[in-house]
């Protein structure tokens, strides 16, 4: 969606790097979720955030989502083949709605 | 718990042919989605509802009708199949009623238009 623009479209690390994957709002989110899906397979839900400010982490993934809530961010660290995928946000802007909008998708490799 | 199932998982059409694909859910959801992926191009929502016998248009509805009859079932469907409708399909689920819930996904559709 062009409401929703995720950078960058496409990434490759070596092992052990960290590498950070940016989502970017055109309007102000109610909810903002990440997903990762490995190739030819399902959706796994990651993480979901609402609150200005706020910040989770699952094992090495950290999420935030910056305080004006339009812009967040999914850092990985020390990254590890298992990590490769695609990385999908998704968006919720109006609590009314409930229309949950994705962007592009970043492709993640990861070199051993 | 199934969680959501869709089916088929694969279908092949010729131009022109009709089909439905179905999306069960068992969680009591209020909300279901249909998406469309293709490469590149993330997942762009085709339609959704909100409740049971409630649709609405997501950004790429054209070509495609949706139904919600029964609040575990979101229909898709195809009236006459074009080849660029060719993609993978997946539908999903969600409470959209509390914080900090996920939207379920089923396991996707992989339709092939001739």
């Amino acid at each position: 969606s062009q409401e929703l623009e995720q950078s960058p479209q496409s990434l490759i690390v070596q092992e052990g790097k960290n590498l950070t994957i940016n989502c970017t709002s055109s309007k102000t989110l109610y909810g903002l979720y990440w997903y990762k899906q490995k190739y030819g397979e399902g959706l796994i839900f990651l993480m979901m955030l609402q609150k200005g400010g706020e910040e989770k982490s699952h094992e090495k993934i950290t999420a935030k989502l910056d305080e004006k809530k339009q812009q967040s961010s999914l850092h990985i660290t020390a990254s590890q083949p298992s990590h490769a995928g695609i990385y999908l946000c998704g968006a919720v802007h109006s609590s009314n709605t409930g229309k949950l909008i994705f962007g592009q998708g970043t492709t993640l490799q990861v070199k051993p | 718990n199934a969680g959501v199932t869709q089916t088929p998982k694969f279908r092949v059409l010729k131009t022109g042919q009709s089909m439905t694909l179905l999306c069960a859910q068992d969680m009591n959801h209020e909300y279901m989605y249909w998406y469309r992926q293709d490469p590149g191009m993330g997942l762009r929502l085709i339609h959704y509802s909100v409740g049971e016998g409630t649709t609405a248009k997501g950004e790429v509805p054209d070509g495609y009708n949706v139904s919600r009859l029964k609040k575990q079932n979101f229909l898709l469907g195809l009236e006459s199949a074009a080849p660029s409708q060719t993609s993978v399909y997946f539908c999903a689920s969600s409470w959209w009623a509390t914080k900090n819930t996920e939207a379920f996904f089923g396991q996707g559709t992989r339709l092939t238009v001739v």
